[in-house]
């Protein structure tokens, strides 16, 4: 299993570039979770999603969209970058049916900067 | 408004000195605690769990407590090593809820 993975794990954007950060998972989990981590901040939640063909918003999703037509992966879509959205961007996941241990599973992360 | 506060926010210890965070939240209803290790350059990965029974759990070195009338839990980490320098993030979930809150972590450094 290699558990999450997430590409590319650094990029530079200039401001008003697209780009899509993928995330996958290989151990058939329902949801899937986009945070970005600022520095000293905790880690907020952009999008979510509780299976496949089904999306929900987080705490701060705007700038970002999300898709999820797959149960294995879950792209995150960057329209427009502003420098406001230089973070440090995670994906996780968690099993809908893990008998009430709620662990989340992240991945490495994808350190993005707009400049 | 859930909310999860951690103390301190940063730390630094010498290398075989015992440490202990501390997490408060506001979270309702409560459905259960973790406690997250986060290496620098790495995603978090879960130490503990702490649902609403459980007082004390233990993985290691590390010992987590939970009071769930003052809402308060704390993570004593013992005889820290070097490898134990990292963000320590505490999560609470809400009953029913798919959206854990996340605090915004201790940094801990050890020093040799």
């Amino acid at each position: 299993n290699a558990g999450v993975t997430q590409t590319p794990k650094f990029r530079i954007l200039k401001i008003g570039q697209s780009m899509t950060l993928q995330c996958t998972q290989d151990m058939n989990h329902n949801y899937m979770y986009w945070y970005r981590q600022d520095p000293g901040m905790g880690l907020k939640l952009i999008y979510y999603s509780v299976g496949a063909g089904i999306t929900d918003k987080g705490e701060v999703p705007n700038g970002y969209n999300v898709s999820r037509s797959t149960t294995e992966d879950f792209p995150l879509r960057l329209e427009l970058a502003a420098p406001s959205q230089t973070s440090v961007y995670f994906c996780a996941s968690r099993d809908a049916w893990d008998r009430g241990t709620y662990e989340q599973y992240f991945g490495p992360g994808t350190r993005l900067t707009v400049t | 408004k859930n909310q999860v506060e951690q103390s301190p926010q940063s730390l630094i210890i010498l290398e075989g000195k015992n440490c202990t965070l501390q997490c408060n939240y506001t979270v309702s209803p409560f459905s259960n605690l973790r406690w997250y290790k986060q290496d620098t350059g790495r995603g978090p990965v879960s130490l503990t769990i702490m649902t609403f029974s459980e007082n004390t759990k233990s993985n290691g070195r590390y010992t987590a407590t939970l009071d769930a009338d003052t809402k308060q839990s704390s993570l004593h980490i013992t005889a820290s090593q070097l490898s134990d320098s990292a963000s320590y993030i505490c999560v609470v979930l809400s009953g029913g809820s798919y959206i854990p809150t996340f605090g915004r972590g201790t940094s801990l450094i050890v020093h040799p």
